[in-house]
């Protein structure tokens, strides 16, 4: 069973441009959680989702930043009007049920956007 | 306002000791508290899960304690190893199960 997948694991882009985000879950997982982490800081929870709905997304920037998981596909975080300080490692973790409850996270290697 | 803490300086100790990390908050009520261990370049690794109304909890050379008064959880490495040096995060999950609030994590280097 393949664990979480992210891609791509490097991303650089220039100011203004777009970035996009790619999270495969586990096989069987419905849950998906986005995090962005700034060097020597901690993981920062952004949004959950479930199979086409996002469920909170109350750690959104509330511009520039949305999320989706549709039906079919991976679940894709994306990034408008690109700034430097959007540079971080961002990571995605999927569980089978709920994520707090015995249903624990798993987490991808993160994909690492640099903004030029 | 609501924090969590980790101690942000690094813990070295010597191969075989005990490794004691720290994770304390303020104005927050979770129903669960986890561990991960997170190496350079890579994504957190799940450890251990301790509920609310658990005080304790054990897997192999690892325990965790969990204190809802003091606010705070101890994660214990018994027997430590050099293979044991990474970032520790805790992290808290709340009733609604929606969201994980993560400590920024403390560094552990084993030195053999």
């Amino acid at each position: 069973n393949a664990g979480v997948m992210q891609n791509p694991r490097h991303l650089v882009r220039r100011r203004g441009q777009e970035a996009r985000l790619r999270c495969s879950p586990m096989k069987g997982h419905s849950h998906v959680y986005w995090y962005r982490q700034l060097p020597e800081e901690g993981l920062k929870f952004m949004v959950y989702l479930q199979k086409e709905n996002i469920i909170d997304e109350s750690g959104m920037p509330k511009e520039r930043f949305s999320a989706e998981f549709p039906k079919e596909g991976p679940s894709i975080l994306r990034i408008q009007q690109v700034v430097r300080g959007d540079s971080a490692a961002y990571f995605c973790a999927s569980s089978q049920g709920p994520g707090g409850s015995t249903d624990t996270q798993y987490f991808g290697p993160g994909t690492r956007l640099t903004v030029l | 306002s609501q924090k969590i803490e980790q101690n942000s300086e690094a813990l070295n100790i010597q191969e075989g000791k005990t490794a004691t990390l720290t994770c304390n908050y303020t104005n927050y009520s979770p129903a669960y508290l986890q561990w991960y261990r997170q190496d350079p370049g890579r994504g957190p690794v799940f450890l251990l899960l301790i509920r609310e109304n658990e005080k304790e909890k054990r897997k192999e050379r690892l325990k965790v304690t969990f204190d809802t008064t003091l606010k705070q959880s101890l994660f214990h490495i018994t027997a430590s190893q050099p293979a044991d040096s990474a970032t520790y995060l805790c992290a808290l999950v709340l009733y609604n199960f929606n969201n994980f609030y993560f400590g920024s994590g403390t560094k552990l280097n084993v030195k053999p």
